[in-house]
């Protein structure tokens, strides 16, 4: 079934602990994101690709890193997990820059 | 700064009709977006308005007008499944998307 896929489901990490939350998608979409979710407060976007070897910063970048070495890859790494990165992180795609996102079912990060 | 403003939380009955209003201020105007989320789940397009008027899809209608920097979603003859948060969205003149904090909805029977 065509999608995004993420994993893991959910994660209990360490504070300290470096972690990379995986994100793939067959849909062949130029533009993927990262957001966290968190009560009360609107999707705030970590990081985008707008295509495959490029990468740009969001609104919240500070502590995650991606890279995007193909169109279907697009992983978000915490160096050093701190408890504020506690949140429901969803990955998106898109095909173009105006057309609808498509979300994964999201990574439920609890930072200890 | 940018902001989008929607109500908390909604409440209605099963079978009525309900309509979410979203207000934007944005630094330019590239198209709005309404998602439905349900709990613990990943947020599903529902609509797309990037000029003024209103589009309709089944159940469900969007409305924009840009002058007034004004959205509603409308749901009509609600059933049970539809209670869910509703995200409003709105792309900027850098094709950024800026998110409302959402909608909850619920139906009551």
């Amino acid at each position: 079934i065509a999608g995004i896929t993420q994993a893991p489901t959910s994660q209990i990490l360490a504070a300290g602990r470096r972690m990379t939350l995986r994100c793939t998608q067959d849909m062949r979409h130029n533009a993927m994101y990262w957001y966290r979710q968190d009560l009360g407060l609107g999707l705030r976007l970590i990081h985008y690709s707008n295509t495959a070897g490029t990468t740009g910063k969001g609104e919240v970048p500070d502590g995650y890193s991606v890279s995007r070495a193909n169109t279907d890859d697009f992983p978000l790494t915490l160096a050093s997990a701190v408890p504020s990165q506690t949140s429901v992180y969803f990955c998106a795609s898109s095909l173009g820059s105006n057309s609808p996102l498509h979300f994964g079912n999201g990574t439920r990060l609890t930072v200890t | 700064g940018q902001n989008i403003d929607q109500p908390t939380e909604m409440t209605a009955t099963e079978g009525a009709i309900v309509q979410i209003n979203c207000t934007y201020q944005t630094s330019g105007f590239n198209g709005l977006f309404w998602y439905q989320q349900h709990a613990g789940e990943a947020p599903t397009f529902l609509s797309y308005n990037v000029l003024d008027g209103l589009e309709e899809k089944g159940r469900f209608s969007s409305f924009l007008s840009r002058s007034k920097g004004y959205s509603y979603l409308l749901l009509k003859e609600l059933q049970m499944k539809d209670s869910a948060s509703y995200l409003c969205a709105v792309r900027d003149s850098n094709y950024q998307l800026i998110w409302g904090a959402g909608t909850k909805l619920i139906i009551k029977p």
